[in-house]
Formats: C-alpha cells, sequence, structure tokens
C-alpha cells in the first residue's frame, strides 16, 4: 500500500544550522510528493512539492528533491531561522487525497 | 474571507450533543475534504467530496455525517461522540483537474467530547 515515513522528532537547532528531515515512501504508481507546514494554532500550508522523479522543489529557502531510486523526498534548508519553527508534514498524492506521514516538530531557538 | 475558513475554531461537547462543523473555501475549487488530526497519529482522510458528490468514506462511522450542500461549502454533523474523536479536525480543497491538485487547508476546528 501507499504510506509516508518521516524522521521522529522533535528537531532542535540554534538558528542559522543546517536542516535535513528525512522522508521515505511507500508507492505503487508514480505519486506527486509534498512538505505541508503546520505553525501553531494554524492549518496546514503547502511548502513545496515535485511531481516527477529528479523534481527539486524550492520555497522560502527550503528544498526537497524526487528520488525515485532511493523512494525519498528529504527537506532541507541550509540556514533555519527562529521562525521556521512548526511541524512539518511529507504527504504523497493517491489519486485525489493525500497520504501524511507523523509530522516532525522543529523547534529553532535564538 | 479569502481561502478555506472553518466554524468554529473551538468546540467542547459532550457525547449526547449533536453539533456541526462548517467549512467554506473561496478558492474556486471543485473537491472538498475533512480530515482528522489527532495527536501522535498522521492525519486520517475522513471524507472526499468531488463536484458535491462523495466519492471517498475512508470506514468513519456513522457517527460523523458529512454534507456538502454546493461546491464552496462542507459541513460534518456530529452526534453522540465518544472521547477518542476529541481531535483537530481540518477541511480542505482543491481544484481536480487531472494533474497534481495541490490541497489547500482551513485553520481547523478544535473539538473536545467530554
Amino acid at each position: 500500500g501507499n504510506s509516508v515515513t518521516q524522521m521522529e522528532g522533535p528537531v532542535t537547532l540554534s538558528e542559522e544550522a543546517f536542516l535535513t528531515i528525512n522522508c521515505t515512501y511507500t508507492a505503487t504508481g508514480y505519486p506527486s510528493l509534498f512538505w505541508y507546514v503546520q505553525y501553531p494554532g494554524e492549518g496546514l500550508q503547502l511548502l513545496l512539492k515535485a511531481t516527477k522523479a529528479d523534481d527539486k522543489g524550492s520555497n522560502k529557502g527550503f528544498e526537497a528533491t524526487y528520488r525515485k531510486e532511493t523512494t525519498s523526498f528529504h527537506l532541507e534548508k541550509g540556514s533555519v531561522q527562529v521562525s521556521d519553527s512548526a511541524v512539518y508534514f511529507c504527504a504523497l498524492s493517491r489519486g485525489t487525497a493525500l497520504i501524511f506521514g507523523k509530522g516532525t516538530t522543529l523547534s529553532v531557538s535564538s | 474571507e479569502t481561502g478555506v475558513t472553518q466554524t468554529p475554531r473551538h468546540l467542547v461537547m459532550g457525547m449526547t450533543n449533536k453539533k456541526s462543523l462548517k467549512c467554506e473555501q473561496h478558492l474556486g475549487h471543485n473537491a472538498m475534504y475533512w480530515y482528522k488530526q489527532s495527536a501522535k497519529k498522521p492525519l486520517e482522510l475522513m471524507f472526499v467530496y468531488n463536484f458535491k458528490e462523495q466519492t471517498e468514506n475512508n470506514s468513519v462511522p456513522s457517527r460523523f455525517s458529512p454534507e456538502c450542500p454546493n461546491s464552496s461549502h462542507l459541513f460534518l454533523h456530529l452526534h453522540t461522540l465518544q472521547p477518542e474523536d476529541s481531535a483537530l479536525y481540518l477541511c480542505a480543497s482543491s481544484q481536480i483537474s487531472g494533474g497534481t491538485d495541490t490541497q489547500y487547508f482551513g485553520p481547523g476546528t478544535r473539538l473536545t467530547v467530554l
């Protein structure tokens, strides 16, 4: 079946540190892959997406590359800020719906 | 209003109450979704509506009853809920176009069942 596995959190970093949040997936076919972010008290916002193998999604300094050979879509940012503190969700598309990972909490301190 | 709105933002109800959650999308989309977000669990898709027709029901108990009167509005009617139904209920919408359809989420309704 289709599933998404994310690294367990919380991830705690100092400002300007490098961020990696691992995401791997299991899917039939060729799904699109997404990263969503949820700030405290808010709903989910699309951060970036990639629709086919080797595509790189990017937004607000975050990047993720669709790796079909390793079935991965790891999220990276070169220099995190306190304002990046949030919960990050990896997801894949299944028809008209999304399958999400459990989410990874990121906490950035100044 | 822009995007996807949900009301109420917080709801506390007893197990014998009947209440409804409302979602409205201002994006001109043709599909709407209900998700349940519980602590320590992945988001769970509950229902999908495509052009007002329900196309997916992920084995959701009958105490949750969705209604989609038009492509802009989605309701979730609640009755005789259990404490384990306490969660954040998220509504989303998308434009189904045959490609990759990005979903846009509302802020959610935080439900507590006593």
